[in-house]
This record gives structure tokens, C-alpha cells and sequence, in this order.
């Protein structure tokens, strides 16, 4: 069964303290994984998508990387302004035909930085 | 651009009543779909759409319906509400790249 685990759940950092996100998939064919960040009462913002194993992006102070079994978010010098839930979704080949276009989300790694 | 449009942004329903969730875009994007969000569950795919009049049922599509008449337009009707199906609702669209969600619907059955 396509699965996607993400930790920790919580993460709570000062300002300036570097961390890292991870998200760790199980899926017959990845055709994707894409980052989104939520910030409460809004919608999932696209941040990356990243297609194979030792590809990276960055924006800003995020930096995404993927390897075949995992995917990290690293934040650099976070500030308060990131705080945010980001959320980790794969888009697999389908097992039996059908759209290909379907995400499995993560519940999402809620971030807190303080100032 | 506005996106992803939906609306209305609250509702609350009593058991047994029906509504229709809008959701609009402006992007021509073929790939639509529609997603709930609860607490501690990742969001979950209801029904997706790959163009107009083309529609499919997702991982959890029991008590909603669904129909894309244009490219633009994708609602989500829900029959005859229950509890279970108090959460928050978004939409997404595709065409490419990465997903364009909406700002969400938060639904309450009571």
C-alpha cells in the first residue's frame, strides 16, 4: 500500500536554529514528491516538487532533497515567518491504470519558530 | 488570477440536508480534484477529474458527488450530510507542475 510518514510531528525552534523535516514514502513508482506548506485556516501553498533520487531545490531558506525512500526539508536560519505546517505528498504510478495526476498526503509536520 | 475560487468559505448543515461545495478556476487547468482535511489524517482524495466530463471516484468518495460540465467549474455535492462528514473541504487544480489548492470550505454537520 503507497504510504507517507512525516516527522517529527511537532517541531519547535528558536530563531536562527537550523533543523530538518523528514518524509519517508512507500509507493509502487514515484512519479513525484511535492512539499506544501499550510498556514492555519488557509489552503496548502505549492513550495517543490521533486522527481528523483538525488535531486535538490531550494527557495529561500528551504531547501528540499530526495533520496529513493525519503525526502528532507531542511530550514536554514528559520524566522518567525515560517512558521507553518508543511506537508509532504507523492504522486505514484497507478498500480492498475487510471489518472496518474492523484497525491498521498502526510499529516503534516507543524513548525513553530520563536522569535 | 485568482486560482482556485471556492465558496462558500463556512457552512454548517443539519443531518440529512444536501449542498453543493463551488469550486471555480481560472487557470484552464484540465486536472481537477477534491480533497478533505481532518485532524491527524493527511488530506484525503474524495473524486478527481482529468477534464471536462471525465470524472472518477478517489480514496474516500462515499456520500459526494461530482460532475464537470466546463473546464472551469468542479462542485462537490454532498446527498444527504452526516456528522462523519464534518470537515474541512479544498480544492486543487492541475496542469503541470505543482498543485493549485483552494483556501478551503469548513463544513459542520450537526
Amino acid at each position: 500500500e503507497d504510504q507517507v510518514t512525516q516527522s517529527p510531528e511537532a517541531l519547535r525552534l528558536q530563531e536562527g536554529e537550523s533543523s530538518s523535516l523528514n518524509c519517508s514514502y512507500t509507493v509502487s513508482g514515484l512519479r513525484g514528491l511535492f512539499w506544501y506548506r499550510q498556514d492555519p485556516g488557509k489552503g496548502p501553498e505549492f513550495l517543490f516538487t521533486l522527481y528523483s533520487a538525488g535531486e535538490e531545490k531550494e527557495k529561500e531558506r528551504l531547501k528540499a532533497t530526495l533520496t529513493k525512500k525519503e525526502s528532507f526539508l531542511h530550514i536554514t536560519a528559520p524566522k518567525p515567518e515560517d512558521s507553518a505546517t508543511y506537508l509532504c505528498a507523492v504522486q505514484a504510478s497507478p498500480r492498475y491504470g487510471g489518472a496518474t495526476n492523484k497525491l498521498i498526503f502526510g499529516t503534516g509536520t507543524l513548525l513553530a519558530v520563536q522569535p | 488570477n485568482a486560482g482556485v475560487t471556492q465558496t462558500p468559505k463556512f457552512q454548517v448543515l443539519k443531518t440529512g440536508q444536501s449542498m453543493t461545495l463551488q469550486c471555480a478556476q481560472d487557470m484552464n487547468h484540465e486536472y481537477m480534484s477534491w480533497y478533505r482535511q481532518d485532524p491527524g489524517m493527511g488530506l484525503r482524495l474524495i473524486h478527481y477529474s482529468v477534464g471536462a466530463g471525465i470524472t472518477d471516484q478517489g480514496e474516500v468518495p462515499n456520500g459526494y458527488n461530482v460532475s464537470r460540465s466546463t473546464t472551469e467549474d468542479f462542485p462537490l455535492r454532498l446527498l444527504s450530510a452526516a456528522p462523519s462528514q464534518t470537515s474541512v473541504y479544498f480544492c486543487a487544480s492541475r496542469q503541470g507542475g505543482g498543485y493549485t489548492f483552494g483556501s478551503g470550505t469548513r463544513l459542520t454537520v450537526v
